[in-house]
């Protein structure tokens, strides 16, 4: 079964700092990532998600992720953050032939204006 | 809009009253899935169906039961709620792409329910 995990599970930053979550994967086959967004009181929502092709993928709101297939990893990355990126940040991963979508712990980001 | 939608938005329940959430959807998608998200805590995957075969996790436990009538509808069931089942409900549908496997997961504002 696939697990995830994300660290550093409370970020505090200003806003127009530079946002970096991390996220490692355990799978031992070949993998769908993706980022969801859930700000405060709403659903979660898709902010980016990889299939194949370039490991570089772009989402919503500025968002970028990065597939590094030798680290196991899905970082999340934002130039310049706003204070309307406060909230959390979850990681998670479905294996191919594989329905269950497995989340990290999720990362609680707070910008502070 | 196509969209998952979860009624209630919250519900309040008492100590071993059963209680349904209701989970609807017009993406046509086949498979539908419950998960639990306690606070400050990854979702938690219960169970799911594809199309009508009930799939349950291992550690979910016997309290928690799913059912779902037609493509459109899916409803979680517990059969006592206790006070550890407060939490978030999150709905989420997929639809399985062949060959490409490559899946989009859509999820529904989420139930939360409190048991007093």
């Amino acid at each position: 079964a696939q697990s995830v995990s994300q660290h550093n599970h409370h970020v505090i930053l200003s806003e127009a700092a530079s946002l970096e979550l991390g996220c490692n994967y355990s799978y031992g086959g070949t993998v769908n990532l993706f980022w969801y967004v859930q700000y405060p009181g709403q659903h979660l929502q898709l902010l980016l998600k990889y299939f194949s092709g370039d490991p570089l993928v772009k989402g919503i709101k500025g968002f970028e992720a990065e597939f590094i297939k030798s680290k196991f990893s899905f970082n999340l990355r934002k130039p310049s953050v706003q204070w309307s990126d406060t909230a959390e940040y979850f990681c998670a991963v479905n294996g191919y032939g594989n329905n269950r979508l497995a989340f990290g712990k999720g990362n609680q980001v707070v910008v502070i204006p | 809009d196509a969209m998952v939608i979860q009624n209630p938005r919250y519900q309040v329940t008492q100590f071993g009253k059963p209680v349904t959430l209701s989970c609807s959807q017009t993406l046509n998608h086949n498979v539908m899935y419950w998960y639990q998200q306690k606070s400050s805590q990854a979702p938690k995957l219960l169970f799911h169906y594809y199309d009508k075969d009930f799939n349950n996790e291992a550690d979910t436990p016997d309290n928690f039961q799913s059912r779902r009538p037609n493509t459109s509808f899916c409803f979680l069931d517990i059969r006592s709620p206790g006070l550890g089942d407060a939490a978030m409900y999150l709905c989420a549908t997929s639809r399985e792409s062949g060959d490409r496997d490559e899946k989009g997961y859509t999820f529904g504002s989420g139930t939360r329910l409190t048991v007093v």
